[in-house]
C-alpha cells in the first residue's frame, strides 16, 4: 500500500450500538499515525497519536488500536452517541518533518 | 485555549487573481504546516515552516509561496489564480517537529472559490 486507505467510506449507526472502521498506511518508514474527528466547518480535533505497533488509546468511548507491520489501525466507538456524528480521518507519517498523508475519511451518522 | 486561526474563512477570487491567506499558530509554537483539501479529494500536503526557515515542500505550485515570520505566523500567497485552486485550506501548528508523538493542530480552514 503506497496511500492511506479507510474503509468504508460512511457507516450509519444507531444510537447506542458500538462500531469501528479501518486505515490503511504503508507499513515501511513508520513514524506515526494520527487520528482526527472533523465536523464540517470546525478546526479537525485530534484525537491520537500512535507511534509503537501493538498501540492501544483510549478517550471516553473511543480507542483505537494499530499494527506498523501490517499496517492497519482500527478506530473503535462504543455505544454511539449522535455527537458522534463526524468523519474520522487518519494520517501517516513517514519522517520526522512532520507532514502528513491523509486518508479520505470515514463519515460516521449516529442516528437516535 | 488559544487554538489556529486562519483568516479569512472564505475567499472568493476570480482566475489569474492573487489571494493572501494567513495563518496564527498556537502561542509558542515553532512548526507550521499547510495542507489544500479539493473537492472531494484528501488533504494534501503544500509546505511547511519550522522556527521561520522551510523544513519540507511538497505538492506545491510554483504560483504559490509561503512564508513564517518573526511572529510565527504563516502567509500563503497565490498568484495566477486557477479554477483548480478552489479548494479548502488547511493550516496546522506544533511544536517539537521531530518528536514522532507531537500533534498538529488544525485551523478551521480557508475556504477559496476561484470564479
Amino acid at each position: 500500500i503506497l496511500n492511506v486507505e479507510q474503509s468504508p467510506q460512511s457507516l450509519h449507526v444507531q444510537e447506542g450500538d458500538s462500531t469501528n472502521f479501518t486505515c490503511s498506511f504503508p507499513s515501511s518508514n513508520f513514524y506515526a499515525l494520527h487520528w482526527y474527528r472533523w465536523e464540517t466547518a470546525k478546526s479537525p480535533e485530534a484525537l491520537f497519536v500512535m507511534t509503537l505497533n501493538g498501540d492501544e488509546k483510549k478517550k471516553g468511548r473511543i480507542s483505537a488500536t494499530l499494527n506498523t507491520k501490517e499496517g492497519y489501525s482500527y478506530l473503535y466507538i462504543k455505544g454511539s452517541q449522535p455527537e458522534d456524528s463526524a468523519t474520522y480521518l487518519c494520517a501517516f507519517r513517514a519522517d520526522s518533518w512532520g507532514k502528513l498523508q491523509f486518508g479520505a475519511g470515514t463519515q460516521v451518522v449516529v442516528t437516535p | 485555549a488559544a487554538g489556529v486561526i486562519q483568516s479569512p474563512r472564505h475567499l472568493i477570487k476570480e482566475k489569474r487573481e492573487t489571494a493572501t491567506l494567513k495563518c496564527y499558530p498556537i502561542p509558542r509554537h515553532d512548526t507550521v504546516y499547510w495542507y489544500q483539501q479539493g473537492p472531494g479529494q484528501d488533504p494534501q500536503f503544500l509546505i511547511s515552516f519550522y522556527e521561520k526557515m522551510q523544513s519540507d515542500k511538497g505538492s506545491i505550485p510554483d504560483r504559490f509561496s509561503a512564508q513564517q515570520f518573526s511572529d510565527y505566523h504563516s502567509e500563503l500567497n497565490m498568484s495566477s489564480l486557477e479554477l483548480g485552486d478552489s479548494a479548502l485550506y488547511f493550516c496546522a501548528s506544533s511544536c517539537r517537529q521531530g518528536d514522532p508523538k507531537n500533534i498538529q493542530y488544525f485551523g478551521a480552514g480557508t475556504r477559496l472559490s476561484v470564479l
